[in-house]
């Protein structure tokens, strides 16, 4: 049973513009939420998190957003440039495990 | 500059033989993580360390073994490989949960991509 999914695999925008991720988990007990980025080859790296009493929070140009009652997040990149081309992993933790989404990749058309 | 190191970055081997993937960290985390991603999918973790001399079996089955012997290194062992095992495998480490306030963020080594022909 999956419990963090993000149903969208692909997902292309204009640079410059928003681009919004979107995550959603089904297990209440999730305490943090986590957004990491991942290039071909790399390792996934850390982008923001959030704690389950909050609903948003904010780091330059990336905003991750929650809402509990609908058990969703969302990681809105603005304005979007082309090295933000990458896949992005949705992550939760009701501790010190993670679990992951399968991704979404994002492209960035210049 | 990475800070946690995965060794070998590509390999092909064999049915049968026996591979050992070494991952070790600079930055003296007490935690250490194995997960297996397969393309377009999740990451599932196989394995985790508290610290020394601690491992866990993760949420996904698998046939490796892990250990732990000191704190900077955690490597990963299949006895014999089959094609099954053909995959892509991301080490990771993070400081005592206990020890900061927030989300336990792991810091992930570059990966190990195996195929078993």
């Amino acid at each position: 049973d999956q419990q963090v999914k993000q149903n969208s695999p692909s997902l292309s925008v204009q640079e410059g513009r928003i681009s919004i991720l979107n995550c959603d988990y089904t297990n209440s007990m999730f305490d943090y939420f986590l957004w990491y980025k991942k290039y071909p080859a790399e390792g996934p790296t850390f982008l923001i998190s959030i704690s389950s009493i909050k609903d948003k929070n904010e780091d330059g140009r990336f905003t991750v957003f929650l809402n509990k009652s609908a058990k969703h997040l969302s990681l809105h990149i603005v304005p979007s440039q082309p090295g933000d081309s990458a896949v992005y992993f949705c992550a939760a933790s009701p501790g010190e495990k993670l679990t992951f989404g399968t991704g979404t990749r994002l492209t960035i058309i210049p | 500059e990475a800070d946690i190191y995965q060794t070998p970055r590509y390999l092909v081997i064999g049915t049968g033989k026996k591979i050992t993937l070494e991952c070790s960290q600079t930055m003296g985390h007490d935690k250490m993580y194995w997960y297996q991603q397969d393309p377009g999918m999740e990451l599932h973790l196989i394995h985790y360390s508290y610290g020394v001399n601690s491992t866990e079996k993760g949420d996904l089955s698998s046939e490796s073994t892990v250990s732990r012997i000191r704190t900077e290194h955690f490597p990963l062992t299949l006895e014999s490989a089959r094609p099954s095992h053909t995959s892509q495998y991301l080490c990771a480490s993070s400081e005592s949960y206990a020890a900061v306030s927030g989300a336990n963020v792991l810091t992930f080594g570059a990966g190990s991509r195996l195929t078993v022909l």
